[in-house]
């Protein structure tokens, strides 16, 4: 079955230090993985994706994300936090053959002044 | 990225009657397209997923005949709630994937209230 995990309901992080979101997922084959970013009352933004290639994706806003494979991981990270950074994140997961997105349960991350 | 609008962002309804919520593509052709539910401070439940000029793919517990979804062009699907109830009202979400992009891109939502 496939499935994404996002083990942290909620991280606070202060302004200015690094941030990871993490996410782990179970799919069959080799993976689509994303990240994905959601205002209140909004629809969701695409950050970045992990296709092939580089383990480490870069994407909007100063994101990226590092693939690793043994530990099915793609954990989020940003290397220093923005108050407006703060929002409910989502990773999911397609698998390469197949339509179908899997989100996790997404992760509400609070950037302190 | 591509853009998605969705429509109407908000409606408020009647119990028992039906409400039609429109998803497009506006410089893309969705080859598939995806709709969300999605209630307060939880994850998408994907309801459902529309490939063009095909029967939509429910997920197991999604009443087709409550939920109809058509995707009769490569721009545009709908969504109509029939004879909704008090506990249908949600955040609904759709999402498209053109046939070149591995991602989806979304809409900004509809929140529907059914009173």
């Amino acid at each position: 079955a496939q499935s994404v995990a996002q083990p942290e309901d909620q991280v606070n992080v202060a302004e200015g230090n690094p941030l990871t979101v993490k996410c782990t997922y179970s799919v069959s084959g080799n993976p689509y993985l994303f990240w994905y970013v959601q205002y209140p009352n909004r629809g969701l933004q695409f950050l970045l994706k992990y296709i092939t290639g580089d383990n480490l994706v870069k994407g909007s806003y100063g994101f990226e994300a590092e693939f690793n494979k043994s530990q099915t991981s793609f954990h989020l990270k940003k290397p220093s936090a923005l108050v407006s950074d703060s929002a409910l994140y989502f990773c999911a997961v397609s698998p390469a053959t197949g339509n179908q997105f899997y989100f996790g349960t997404g992760t509400s991350l609070t950037v302190i002044p | 990225g591509a853009v998605v609008s969705q429509h109407p962002s908000r409606v408020i309804c009647k119990s028992g009657t039906s409400v039609k919520i429109e998803c497009r593509s506006l410089d893309f052709q969705a080859t598939t397209m995806f709709w969300y539910r999605q209630f307060p401070k939880q994850s998408l439940m994907l309801m459902a997923t529309s490939n063009e000029g095909s029967k939509a793919t429910y997920e197991q517990g999604v009443e087709k005949d409550k939920f109809l979804i058509n995707h009769a062009s490569l721009t545009l699907s709908t969504l109509t709630v029939t004879s909704a109830h008090p506990e249908d009202s949600s955040f609904y979400i759709c999402s498209a994937r053109d046939w070149a992009n591995t991602e989806a891109f979304f809409g900004q939502g509809t929140r529907l209230t059914v009173v």
